[in-house]
């Protein structure tokens, strides 16, 4: 089945430091990948996004390249802020368009300090 | 627009009631999926409805149901509750189809005492 594994943390950086967090998957065809962000006592709220291969995911200055040859869609930021503290969850969706449900890995508790 | 909107947000329930959370999706959207986190077990996928109809279904016990009315609001209900059931609910909506977007609501927070 799908599987999501990316690093847990927490992760601790000092503000505008480089942010990388590292996600790999396992799955059958070709799915779509996400990073949503979570902040404490919220819901999730969706980062970006990619849905084919070599797309790249931007938003906010978060950027994630979709690499089928390494099954990768790394997180990165080039200068992180105390606001970006949150939890960020990667996930893949089968091509089912939603029927197979999102896949997540156990999400990265990320702590930036001013 | 608006977004996903759960209700109730907070609520306790003993153990041995039931409880019945409800989703109203994003206007247009026909998916409607749900997924329950917890500390220990992180986001799982329960079931997802299209039109309707349940297209798909996670590992859970039958405890855990759900329903889609014609016009794509949703209830999920969990019968005789137990203290593992204590969790975030969290409802998603999206248009259905591959590749698509899938929004998530703020959650239902559920304590079972």
């Amino acid at each position: 089945g799908n599987s999501v594994t990316q690093m847990e943390g927490p992760v601790t950086l000092s503000e505008e430091a480089f942010l990388t967090i590292n996600c790999t998957y396992t799955a059958t065809g070709y799915p779509s990948l996400f990073w949503y962000v979570q902040y404490p006592g919220e819901g999730l709220q969706l980062l970006l996004k990619a849905t084919k291969a070599d797309d790249k995911g931007s938003n906010k200055g978060f950027e994630a390249t979709y690499r089928k040859e390494t099954t990768s869609f790394h997180l990165e930021k080039g200068s992180v802020q105390v606001s970006d503290s949150a939890v960020y969850f990667c996930a893949l969706s089968g091509s089912g368009g939603g029927a197979d449900g999102l896949t997540f890995g156990k999400g990265t508790h990320l702590i930036i300090q001013p | 627009k608006a977004g996903v909107t759960q209700t109730p947000r907070y609520l306790i329930k003993t153990r041995g009631q039931q409880v019945t959370l409800s989703c109203s999706p994003i206007s247009g959207h026909r998916s409607v999926s749900w997924y329950q986190q917890t500390p220990g077990q992180g986001l799982q996928f329960l079931f997802e409805y299209f039109s309707e109809t349940q297209r798909n279904k996670g590992n859970f016990p039958g405890r855990f149901s759900g329903r889609q009315f014609s016009n794509s609001r949703s209830e999920m209900n969990v019968s005789t509750l137990e203290l593992g059931d204590s969790a975030l609910y969290l409802c998603a909506s999206s248009l259905g189809q591959g590749g698509n977007t899938i929004y998530f609501g703020e959650g239902s927070w559920l304590t079972v005492v």
